[in-house]
């Protein structure tokens, strides 16, 4: 399995909609976890951290699921500002310090 | 008042050339950190430095060569370009040593394409 995984997509959806993406990872010593988002030509933007079982920050909902070593973001109420893509981020290595992002899942919002 | 910036953002260049790429953040973070990020937009760390110090070299030929002359600077130099190093390079800051567990603030890109 590689370190960290994602759907890249595209996930297309309309206004409204709720949407899933996970990111699988393989390093199981992994203590914390992260999604960017990152728009066309701009640098990633940290959106949501999770340090035990989940997060929720109003639209935007993270759960850890360590037994099975994915974690998942959850987007309700799409809006069209939300097409980006979305990376996972989650520590590897022996010491579990390097940052390894995941290829990203690409979100497309239409009208 | 920008947090993490870098120079150039983009650059142009010869296959063969020597170029550097400088960061700056004004966070007051310990560490920074170099990644490339290639045209399928994946994202992989280069390199990281902690309080001028280097705590992560990640598998990067040895023409890239990174420097810290503080801890609130990180700069990269690649010599002798090749026409794989064209990438968009992002630097990033974060408060603590074990940087992976805390949020990254990243510059705006350099975008470095070699002709």
């Amino acid at each position: 399995r590689k370190e960290v995984e994602q759907d890249p997509g595209p996930f297309n959806v309309p206004e409204g909609a709720t949407v899933a993406f996970n990111c699988t990872y393989s390093n199981s010593a992994s203590q914390s976890f992260f999604w960017y988002r990152q728009d066309c030509r701009k640098e990633p933007k940290l959106l949501m951290s999770v340090y035990s079982s989940g997060n929720e920050d109003g639209r935007f909902t993270a759960q850890l699921n360590r037994a099975s070593q994915y974690i998942s973001l959850l987007i309700r109420d799409s809006k069209l500002s939300d097409s980006a893509t979305y990376l996972c981020v989650v520590p590897t290595g022996g010491g579990s310090y390097i940052p390894t992002f995941g290829r990203g899942t690409s979100l497309i919002v239409h009208p | 008042d920008t947090a993490v910036s870098q120079t150039p953002k983009y650059l142009v260049t010869q296959m063969g050339n020597d170029k550097s790429i400088k960061c700056e953040q004004n966070l007051g973070h310990d560490t920074m950190y170099w990644y490339k990020q290639d045209s399928k937009k994946f994202l992989k760390i280069m390199f990281s430095y902690n309080n001028k110090e280097l705590i992560i070299n990640e598998t990067v030929p040895n023409r890239f060569s990174p420097k810290s002359p503080d801890k609130a600077h990180l700069n990269l130099h690649i010599n002798s370009l090749e026409l794989g190093d064209s990438a968009v390079y992002f630097c990033a800051s974060s408060p603590f040593e074990r940087g992976a567990g805390e949020t990254q603030y990243f510059g705006p890109g350099t975008r470095l394409l070699v002709l």
